[in-house]
């Protein structure tokens, strides 16, 4: 079982909108609308963005939403800031088993 | 407040088993609706799920590696422990415990609080 296909990176400016894209198979991504996005800072654990594709835990900021077509799941961050510089991994749920993506870094330039 | 957090050795030799324990608080076990899974960094890689238990204990694996894992709870100590047989040095890798988020409608299959990780190097 492959993991799921991220970019390697992006990069935006403050203020910008960024998406990152997550492409898996029919198997997990478009099977099930259960894709969760997790932030991670250098040397520390990962956070909870996204779940169930689109929903925002508490606490997280509404400049981050998720969405899905087909095969494809995205995040995206309206009004870059500095602090949203890290790695974004995807998750899927695939069937009594998850896979993750291969991760995003994102610049904020 | 949801807290885990991580143990065991923190360098192990090719073939042998590694034992993780993960003690949480803030929740139970034995509550309908909880679960807690493993996941894994190798440095400077990608997350890679490893296992999850549920309350009931309902168990999954990754299917490349459920031959080498087993994942048991004891409620009455707030621990999940996660072992890995045959250990080699592509398993060297930071490990997490994480908690399973649930709501009204079930499981949300997605991890919203997390360990600090703890860092297993496999080197003979």
């Amino acid at each position: 079982q492959s993991a799921l296909t991220q970019p390697a990176s992006v990069s935006g400016s403050p203020g910008q909108s960024i998406t990152i894209s997550c492409t898996g198979t029919s198997s997990d991504v478009g099977t099930y609308n259960l894709v969760s996005w997790y932030q991670q800072h250098p040397g520390k654990a990962p956070k909870l963005m996204i779940y169930e594709g689109s929903k925002r835990p508490s606490g997280v900021s509404n400049r981050f939403s998720g969405s899905k077509s087909g095969n494809t799941a995205s995040l995206t961050i309206s009004g870059l800031q500095a602090e949203d510089e890290a790695d974004y991994y995807c998750c899927s749920y695939a069937g009594s088993r998850e896979v993750f993506g291969g991760g995003t870094k994102l610049t904020v330039l | 407040q949801i807290t885990l957090k991580e143990s065991g050795p923190t360098l192990v030799k090719p073939t042998q088993t590694l034992t993780l324990t993960c003690t949480f608080s803030g929740f139970s076990l034995s509550t309908s609706g909880v679960g807690v899974g493993w996941i894994r960094q190798p440095p400077g890689k990608a997350l890679e799920w490893l296992a999850l238990i549920y309350w009931d204990d309902d168990k999954r694996y990754s299917p490349s590696l459920k031959s080498r894992l087993t994942i048991t709870k004891d409620t009455s100590k707030n621990q999940v422990v996660l072992t890995m047989t045959n250990m080699d040095p592509v398993d060297t890798a930071t490990y997490y415990c994480a908690h399973r988020l649930w709501g009204p409608g079930g499981d949300c299959y997605s991890y919203d609080y997390w360990g600090q990780g703890t860092l297993v190097t496999v080197s003979s």
